[in-house]
C-alpha cells in the first residue's frame, strides 16, 4: 500500500546550520509529494509540493526535489533560523486517487537554537 | 479572511460527556476531512466528506460521528467520551482534482478528557 517513512526526531540544530530530513515512499505509479510544517500550537501548512519526477519545490528557503529511482523527496534548507522550529511531515497522494486522501510520515520535530 | 476554521480552540470535559467540534471552511473546496493528531504528533485520519458524502471512513469507534450539512462545513460529534480520546482534532479541506490534493488545515481543537 502508499507510505511515508521519515527520519525519527527530534533534530536540534544551531542557527545557520544545514538541515536535511530524510523522506522515502512507497507508492504505485506516481503520487504528487507535499511537505507541510506544523508550527507550535497551529494547524499543519503546506511548505512544497512536487507533482512529477524531478520537480523541484521550494518555499521560504527550503527545498524538495521529487526522485523518482529513489523513491525519496528529502527536505533541505541551507541555513536554518529559530523560526524554523517546528514538526516537518512529509506526505503523498496517489496518482488518480478520486478521494484526495494524504498519506502522512510520522513528522519531525526540528528544534534551532541561537 | 480564515480559510479553515474550527471552534472550539480547547475543549476540557469529562469523561462520559458527549461533545461536538464545528468545522466550516471558505475555500469552495468540495471534500473536507476529520484528523486526530496524538500526543507524539501522530496524524491519523478518521473520516473524509467530499460534497456531504462519506468517502473515507477509517475504523474508528462509533461513538464518533462525523455530519457534513453542506460542503462548507463538517462537525463532528462524539459520544461517551473517554480519556483515550484526549488529543488534537484537525479538520481540513481540499479541492479534488488533477494533480495535487493539497489539503488547508484548521487551528485544531485540543480535546482533553478528565
Amino acid at each position: 500500500g502508499d507510505s511515508v517513512t521519515q527520519m525519527e526526531g527530534p533534530v536540534t540544530l544551531s542557527e545557520e546550520a544545514f538541515l536535511t530530513i530524510n523522506c522515502t515512499y512507497t507508492a504505485t505509479g506516481y503520487p504528487s509529494l507535499f511537505w507541510y510544517v506544523q508550527y507550535p500550537g497551529e494547524g499543519l501548512q503546506l511548505l512544497l509540493k512536487a507533482t512529477k519526477a524531478d520537480d523541484k519545490g521550494s518555499n521560504k528557503g527550503f527545498e524538495a526535489t521529487y526522485r523518482k529511482e529513489t523513491t525519496s523527496f528529502h527536505l533541505e534548507k541551507g541555513s536554518v533560523q529559530v523560526s524554523d522550529s517546528a514538526v516537518y511531515f512529509c506526505a503523498l497522494s496517489p496518482r488518480g486517487s478520486t478521494l484526495g486522501r494524504l498519506y502522512f510520515g510520522r513528522g519531525t520535530q526540528l528544534t534551532v537554537w541561537p | 479572511d480564515t480559510a479553515v476554521s474550527q471552534t472550539p480552540k480547547y475543549l476540557v470535559t469529562q469523561m462520559g460527556n458527549d461533545k461536538s467540534i464545528k468545522c466550516e471552511q471558505n475555500l469552495g473546496h468540495d471534500t473536507m476531512y476529520w484528523y486526530k493528531q496524538d500526543s507524539k504528533k501522530f496524524l491519523k485520519i478518521m473520516f473524509s466528506y467530499n460534497n456531504k458524502e462519506l468517502i473515507i471512513n477509517e475504523t474508528v469507534p462509533n461513538r464518533f460521528s462525523p455530519k457534513s450539512p453542506d460542503k462548507a462545513h463538517l462537525n463532528l460529534h462524539i459520544n461517551s467520551l473517554e480519556l483515550g480520546d484526549s488529543a488534537v482534532y484537525f479538520c481540513a479541506s481540499s479541492q479534488v482534482g488533477t494533480g495535487g490534493y493539497e489539503q488547508y488545515f484548521g487551528p485544531g481543537t485540543r480535546l482533553t478528557v478528565t
